[in-house]
């Protein structure tokens, strides 16, 4: 069975911080993908980046970066120069190739202070 | 482009009464079709997903059910509800190649009073 785990459960920086969410996830397929994903208050999830098991290069997109490491089973996702408009939810997801369904982890609530 | 949409966005209903969510997806064809429920300051649990029409896969045994009437439709249903069925519920759709994400409706927030 899969299981994604996010150990923290609230975080609270001040603007301009820099801060990374952990996740780390267990699965015995050997091809899968890992997702993160916003929850603002609204309710609706919203996509931010997506990594495929087979490729560990990790990238930076605008104030976004992630950390993808096979060996450790972990996925930590970065926030550069936090802003308060980040603060949400947000959810580490892992999906297998066959039904495609996400496995959530439980989610880090992040607040930025102004 | 493609969007999906769910409805009501927030609903109270007294225990033992029928449910019915709706959610719809337009702009793509035969989509992968998902229920999930979020409960109170917790992560999301897939309920019911589907590949096509008529075919529903339920994850959880519980007092609900699925059904995909449409290619694009799906619906997510009650006889009778109880407390412990309150929570907020998301649809969400995925095509069929491997590396994509899912995309979320707004959700239903549902209250069983």
């Amino acid at each position: 069975a899969q299981k994604v785990t996010q150990a923290q459960t609230e975080i609270s920086v001040v603007e301009k911080e820099d801060v990374t969410l952990d996740c780390v996830y267990e699965t015995r397929d050997t091809t899968y993908y890992l997702f993160w994903y916003k929850q603002p208050p609204s309710g609706e999830l919203v996509f931010l980046i997506r990594r495929n098991s087979f490729d560990e290069q990790n990238e930076i997109s605008g104030r976004y970066s992630w950390n993808f490491q096979k060996s450790t089973s972990s996925f930590n996702f970065t926030i550069t120069a936090s802003q308060v408009v980040d603060s949400a939810v947000y959810f580490c997801a892992l999906s297998d190739t066959g039904r495609r369904a996400l496995t959530f982890g439980s989610g880090t609530r992040l607040q930025v202070q102004p | 482009s493609q969007t999906i949409h769910q409805w009501p966005a927030t609903l109270v209903q007294p225990v033992g009464s029928p449910l019915s969510l709706e959610c719809t997806v337009e702009g793509t064809s035969n989509p992968n079709l998902y229920w999930y429920r979020q409960a109170a300051g917790r992560g999301l649990q897939l309920l019911f997903y589907s590949v096509g029409i008529g075919q529903i896969s339920s994850e959880v045994p519980q007092n609900l059910s699925a059904s995909r009437p449409q290619d694009r439709q799906f619906i997510l249903s009650s006889k009778k509800l109880l407390l412990s069925d309150s929570g907020f519920y998301l649809c969400a759709w995925t095509d069929h190649r491997p590396d994509t994400e899912a995309f979320f409706g707004q959700g239903t927030r549902l209250t069983v009073v």
